[in-house]
């Protein structure tokens, strides 16, 4: 059970875009199309971003979009605002009602 | 309105035990499976422990395998996590998180909904 690997801060100027990478191992991200992202404001309970790889929770803004590819997962907001300025987690089931969280990435909008 | 509070985390000496409760509302709670995160001061988030809806599957992360133990009492609405030979790297904030759906494997595998937290400090 290794944490998923995720860049530790990624910084990008309003109304830009930017990628969050996840990456894991056959065991979670390559196995299964269960990667969700979770944004998280300190204080705050974390928020569901995106869900089964490219999902969208209802009230989600669509400027969060994701994507997989082998063993990599990846979250792009596009037109950046001062507002996501937080930190980003990638999750992955991992087989047998387990699952793994990346190390997080926090974002700076500049 | 769905709410996870949880409560029954605070300061225990190092070899203790801590047993930690969420109460859940505003949904069906035996519909859905239920799981614990955690996140150490200054550090990201940490899947500790889940449960499925029926208590028919669980699951540990490595690190707590054998010391914690995830339970649910469906009638009452509630999960608990029993926490034994705690150590300082158990210190956390203990998120209790509704999953999307009843189980993971094939089914919503996602937290939905999370509580506010209960802070876990282990300290002689």
């Amino acid at each position: 059970q290794s944490a998923l690997t995720q860049p530790a801060s990624v910084s990008g100027s309003p109304g830009q875009s930017i990628t969050i990478s996840c990456t894991g191992t056959s065991s979670d991200v390559g196995s299964y199309n269960l990667v969700s992202w979770y944004q998280h404001h300190p204080g705050r309970a974390p928020k569901l971003m995106i869900y089964e790889v490219n999902k969208r929770p209802s009230g989600v803004s669509n400027r969060f979009s994701g994507s997989k590819s082998g063993y990599t997962a990846s979250l792009t907001i596009s037109g950046l605002q001062t507002e996501d300025e937080a930190n980003y987690y990638c999750c992955s089931y991992a087989g047998a009602t387990t699952l793994v969280f990346g190390g997080g990435t926090k974002l700076t909008v500049l | 309105e769905v709410q996870l509070v949880e409560s029954g985390g605070g300061l225990v000496q190092p070899g203790r035990s801590l047993r930690l409760s969420c109460a859940a509302s505003g949904f069906t709670f035996d519909d859905y499976g239920m799981h614990w995160v955690r996140q150490a001061p200054g550090r990201g988030l940490e899947w500790v422990s889940g449960i499925t809806w029926n208590s028919g599957n669980i699951g540990y992360a490595d690190s707590v395998k054998g010391r914690f133990t995830i339970s649910r009492d469906n009638a009452k609405n509630s999960l608990y996590l029993q926490m034994n030979s705690l150590g300082a790297e158990d210190t956390a904030l203990y998120y209790c998180a509704k999953l999307g759906g009843g189980y993971c494997s094939g089914g919503p595998c996602y937290f939905d909904y999370w509580g506010q937290g209960t802070l876990v400090t282990v300290s002689s």
